[in-house]
């Protein structure tokens, strides 16, 4: 069974902390993606990554910074949190190349007071 | 733009009660389109994969057909255990490897 896990499933920054969120996947998977999930807007793409040290923007990146420097692991750092950074972030990952589902984390509910 | 949207946006329903989902897009070209569940406080789970117009899949009490502009997710006889939030996402031919999710219908079923 494919498996990503995220390092933490609840946390509580305060604004302008520098806040890490980690996702390691166990599939050897290329792609690895970013999102938040906010009620009534989906999923929105934040950032993705297709190989070791390659990253793409996607639809939200103001304000987030990310870093692969493993194959197997993908964070989302948050330079200086922002109240309106509060939020479900969701990691994901993928094989490269055919029309594969996303294998997705359980999630973490970042809440920045 | 490209956009993906569902409705109805929630939807309650009594337990053995049919009904469906509709999942409408525009995109340029479709290279898949995906079905997820998601269950409160967790990930997306994947259900189905689309390719082409007049597939269908099923799993269970879940079918999902896939006209050129919609998809919908059939859900018979339906019993408290299917109450989840059902995503829709697409894959566009131009796109690499980027998805653009629907914003999801909220499904009750009450026994």
């Amino acid at each position: 069974d494919v498996k990503v896990t995220q390092s933490s499933r609840y946390l509580v920054k305060r604004t302008g902390e520098k806040v890490f969120l980690e996702c390691v996947q166990d599939m050897d998977h290329e792609n690895m993606f970013w999102y938040r999930q906010d009620p009534g807007l989906g999923l929105r793409l934040i950032y993705f990554s297709y190989d070791v040290k390659m990253k793409e923007k996607g639809d939200i990146p103001e304000g987030y910074s990310v870093s692969r420097e493993k194959k197997e692991r993908f964070s989302l750092i948050l330079e200086s949190a922002s109240t309106n950074q509060t939020s479900m972030y969701l990691c994901a990952s993928t094989p490269l190349g055919e029309v594969y589902e996303q294998y997705f984390g359980p999630g973490t509910r970042l809440t920045v007071t | 733009e490209d956009q993906v949207t569902q409705s109805p946006e929630a939807l309650r329903l009594q337990e053995g009660e049919s009904s469906s989902l509709n999942c409408s897009y525009t995109v340029s070209g479709l290279r898949g389109l995906f079905w997820y569940r998601q269950d409160p406080g967790k990930g997306p789970e994947f259900l189905f994969t689309l390719y082409s117009a007049g597939e269908e899949k099923e799993k269970e009490r879940l079918k999902a057909t896939l006209t050129k502009k919609e998809s919908f997710l059939h859900i018979t006889a339906p019993k408290p255990e299917d109450s989840a939030t059902y995503l829709c996402a697409v894959l566009e031919k131009t796109s690499y490897d980027k998805v653009i999710f629907g914003p999801g219908t909220s499904l009750s079923v009450i026994p």
